[in-house]
């Protein structure tokens, strides 16, 4: 079965510059989310598109950016990256409907692995 | 708000004997909880998930979790481990009543360690 696939799996940027991270949803998902994880952290939501459109916020830095396209792709913008940018990124994705939307389980891409110098 | 608190930061058993990952809820709403499973330098796993129906639930390589509302527990067990279950183990709760795509809240994390 298909899963999610995020792009790149490991990114080396240094520090102030930018870095564009992509995320394909299982077909027919229309929500995706996007996850931080830290180094020993646990995962911490940063943002989340349903039908292109912004659900819910987390705690994503205002240099970070998202959006959802017309085909359902996501893509976070991260700009100025601090050292402490330096995590493992999920995107997870989910198919729901209008009512129930929280039932439905998010399946987890590999991630991508950045790494700010 | 939701919260998920796992009470062990590390659990450590012999295979073959029995696991036990512990986690307690928090949540306004009807949650929804699920358990994760994490390997070194690899993604997010779903084992099993809860979401009002049968109160045991099965999940994937033998897992089980039990929901028990009097006691706001969500706790994953296995009769017998395997050396392939040593891994990060994440207990997730989602406000589902929301009426929104509902964010993941996740626990710590408890590190299964499994020894000969």
């Amino acid at each position: 079965a298909a899963g999610v696939i995020q792009s790149p799996r490991h990114l080396i940027k240094e520090k102030r510059e930018t870095a564009t991270l992509k995320c394909y949803p299982i077909p027919r998902h229309d929500t995706v989310y996007w996850y931080q994880q830290g180094p020993g952290q646990d995962p911490q939501f940063l943002i989340s598109f349903y039908e292109k459109m912004q659900s819910d916020k987390g705690s994503i830095p205002d240099r970070f950016s998202a959006q959802q396209f017309s085909d359902y792709h996501s893509e976070l913008n991260m700009s100025s990256l601090e050292l402490g940018d330096s995590a493992l990124y999920f995107c997870a994705s989910s198919g729901t409907n209008a009512r129930d939307r929280g039932r439905y389980e998010q399946y987890f891409g590999p991630g991508t692995r950045l790494t700010v110098t | 708000a939701q919260s998920v608190t796992q009470l062990d930061s590390h659990v450590s058993v012999s295979e073959g004997t029995p696991v036990l990952l512990r986690c307690n809820y928090s949540s306004s709403y009807s949650p929804s909880l699920f358990w994760y499973v994490q390997h070194p330098n690899k993604g997010l796993q779903l084992l099993l998930k809860y979401t009002s129906a049968a109160t045991l639930v099965k999940g994937i390589n033998g897992f089980e979790a039990e929901f028990k509302k009097s006691e706001t527990s969500f706790h994953l067990t296995k009769p017998s481990a395997h050396m392939s279950d040593a891994a990060e183990y994440f207990c997730v709760v989602s406000d589902s009543a929301t009426g929104t795509a509902s964010k993941l809240t996740f626990g710590t994390g408890t590190r299964l360690q499994v020894t000969l």
